[in-house]
């Protein structure tokens, strides 16, 4: 079964970092491109960054580009997105997703975390 | 930046009834089309992949429809466990995008 598990999130403080983490099993991790989406509360969702299956390319939202570094250790079946710059409007739930095809960069999520969540606040 | 718009906003229908959600894109992106389900609390759920395909799991009830910039989802007829958010997004090019969703009610 696959399973994906976001940890790293909280309350910070405008201006500050955060680097939220994203536990993956039950695939091939090294194998699927996967992304960040977030929801603001009561909003729609919102793609933020997304990295294909070596880890050679990413790709960005233009609200978070220059502050946001998505990451990923295939190793240890893991993705990262480091925050930096935080603003009040990056409140939201942060959630990683699957590509549904192996090997593809341009692909719909077929599985999600249930997703961490993320205050921007003083 | 790919502009996906959805309609409507919100609906509300009966059980029984045949739903239909439209998604517009605002230049072609040929099949490239995914539609989501989310509950609240919950994260989304893929419904329809590449315009029409059903994923795995998923009733029957459920179907997509378009090509280019004129997409539906249709629910054949309304259940009661439909009540929900849905989402339509676009993976053609980057920066995906998600259309504003469609807030399904049952009368």
């Amino acid at each position: 079964e696959v399973q994906l598990l976001e940890s790293g999130g909280g309350l910070v403080q405008p201006g500050g970092s955060l680097r939220l983490s994203c536990a993956a099993s039950g695939f091939t991790f090294s194998s699927y491109a996967v992304s960040w989406v977030r929801q603001a509360p009561g909003k729609g969702l919102e793609w933020v960054s997304g990295i294909s299956a070596d880890g050679g390319t990413t790709y960005y939202a233009d609200s978070v580009r220059g502050r946001f570094t998505i990451s990923r250790d295939n190793s240890k079946d893991a993705l990262f997105l480091q925050m930096n710059s935080l603003r009040v409007e990056d409140t939201a739930v942060y959630f990683c997703a699957k590509a549904k095809q192996d090997g593809y960069n341009y692909e719909p999520f077929d599985s999600w975390g249930q997703g961490t969540l993320v205050t921007v606040s003083s | 930046d790919i502009q996906m718009t959805q309609s409507p906003s919100t609906l509300s229908a009966s059980v029984g009834d045949r739903v239909t959600i439209t998604c517009r894109a605002s230049q072609g992106i040929s099949k490239w089309l995914a539609w989501y389900q989310q509950k609240p609390g919950k994260p989304p759920k893929l419904l329809i992949y590449t315009a029409s395909s059903l994923e795995s799991g998923v009733p029957s009830r459920f179907s997509g429809s378009g090509s280019g910039t004129e997409f539906t989802l249709t629910i054949s007829s309304l259940q009661p466990d439909d009540s929900a958010t849905y989402y339509c997004q676009q993976f053609n090019r980057y920066p995906l995008t998600f259309g504003g969703g469609t807030k399904l009610e049952i009368k």
